[in-house]
């Protein structure tokens, strides 16, 4: 049961660029959401999130885009850095639960 | 900087044996969590604990699967009898509060475990 989801499977783009990461869900009672990123051989390390309250959150490079009526959500890296090479996970909650739901990654490439 | 710790990195085990597999979380931190990830799939949440009890569990941690925080830092899962499926990486994740404040949620670097 796929309640979020995570299309494209990898992305490249050049070193400065732009990077947009997509995110959709499928269950309107989710209110919190989250990215992570992933390195090889670590675990998710936390990057940033918004409340169902919110449209957009921002974080220095990194904003986080919420389009509730369409149920998806971005991440945005501007601008893309060689260090930003990793899995990036979005993960979802509903309600006052614990439990988040992960989409299965998108592998980011970021070409110097 | 505090970080959640695994151990072992590795477990390789036969079919139907018990494992138990370790986490230290960060200290102060009052949550505790297990996801796992299957090779090629995404992460999928287990357990959450509080309190020394379950406070939420997924449809993938049944009867075969426990949680114990035996003493004041380590926290365990442990598999009664392996399968083949139960073969994933095992991530420990740790909060120092509840939901509202888990963008707080750390994890551990995982262990991988090999059922054969």
């Amino acid at each position: 049961d796929q309640q979020v989801k995570q299309n494209s499977p990898s992305l490249s783009v050049q070193e400065g660029r732009i990077s947009i990461l997509n995110c959709d869900y499928t269950n309107s009672m989710f209110d919190y959401f989250l990215w992570y990123k992933k390195y090889p051989a670590e675990g998710p390390t936390f990057l940033i999130s918004i409340s169902s309250i919110k449209d957009k959150n921002e974080d220095g490079r990194f904003t986080v885009f919420l389009n509730k009526s369409a149920k998806h959500l971005s991440l945005h890296i501007v601008p893309s850095q060689p260090g930003d090479s990793a899995v990036y996970f979005c993960a979802a909650s509903e309600g006052t639960g614990n439990q988040f739901y992960f989409g299965t990654g998108t592998s980011l490439t970021v070409i110097p | 900087e505090p970080e959640v710790t695994q151990t072992p990195s590795h477990q390789v085990t036969q079919m139907g044996q018990e494992v138990i597999l370790r986490c230290v979380p960060i200290s102060n931190h009052l949550y505790f969590y297990w996801y796992r990830q299957i090779l090629g799939q995404k992460v999928e949440f287990l357990v959450s604990f509080y309190n020394n009890e379950i406070s939420e569990k997924s449809e993938i941690f049944d009867d075969q699967f426990s949680v114990e925080r035996p003493d004041g830092s380590n926290f365990t899962l442990k598999i009664r009898s392996t399968k083949l499926e139960d073969s994933a990486m095992y991530f420990c994740a740790s909060s120092e509060g509840d939901r509202v404040g888990a963008q707080a949620q750390y994890f551990g670097p995982g262990t991988r475990l090999l059922v054969l």
